[in-house]
């Protein structure tokens, strides 16, 4: 158990909605990430996040953006859904000098 | 990060050692061998790593060979909740901004059957 909750779990929204998804951890680990895993593409990275308020892109970030106010949050937002970002989407955590990387178990996202 | 090969599938009676192997010839002095699975529905989970020595942890065993160009991973007594995507990633391991760069391949469905 790497002490990662994400929520919600499973979501079904409307396209040009608004969603935002929350990471919690209880590790006090210094990087957090958002991830995506779609078919045919593996696990993409979509934003990170190396400490309060520092957060940097990732190589699919276009339509989503993050937010870090405290360390042990880090929530994903999509101003306005579209159905291409309809996925699985998991937040990772790191810390420590090998810096293994531990995942969530992700969020199903459907937009309609 | 260097690229990986493994095969796409591996069938292991239950009980048996399951040996899962990975080619990573182009991997770099200072880059690490991971290995995560993903069950069905559920998020990559972090099995083990190293360097060039053999690892050993509650999961599994990795073995390295000695030119560090490909490695196995073996999981002891195999059991029918170990059927999943078995990946092997090389990685640059240590801190800064590369360590966001995880690559996962297609990886190698491992099936357990009773």
């Amino acid at each position: 158990d790497a002490g990662i909750t994400q929520s919600p779990r499973h979501k079904v929204t409307e396209t040009g909605t608004p969603v935002t998804l929350r990471c919690h951890q209880t590790e006090n680990h210094r990087y957090m990430y958002w991830y995506r895993q779609d078919p045919g593409h593996g696990l993409r990275l979509i934003h990170y996040s190396y400490g309060v308020k520092d957060t940097d892109k990732g190589e699919v970030s276009d339509g989503y953006s993050v937010s870090r106010s405290k360390t042990e949050d880090f929530l994903l937002t999509l101003e306005s859904a579209t159905s291409s970002q309809t996925s699985v989407y998991f937040c990772a955590i790191s810390e420590g000098a090998r810096n293994t990387i531990y995942f969530g178990e992700g969020s199903w996202l459907t937009v309609v | 990060d260097a690229k990986t090969t493994q095969p796409p599938s591996m069938d292991c009676a239950e009980g048996r050692a399951a040996n899962l192997p990975c080619n990573h010839s182009t991997i770099s002095g200072n880059e690490y061998v991971y290995w995560y699975r993903q069950i069905h529905s559920q998020g990559p989970q972090y099995i083990i790593h190293g360097l060039k020595n053999n690892e050993t942890n509650e999961m599994a065993s990795l073995i390295i060979t000695e030119d560090r160009k490909s490695s196995t991973l073996i999981l002891p007594h195999a059991t029918l909740r170990d059927t999943a995507v078995y990946y092997c990633i090389v990685r640059v391991a240590g801190s800064g901004g590369s360590n966001y760069k995880l690559t996962f391949g297609k990886g190698t469905l491992l099936t357990v059957n009773p």
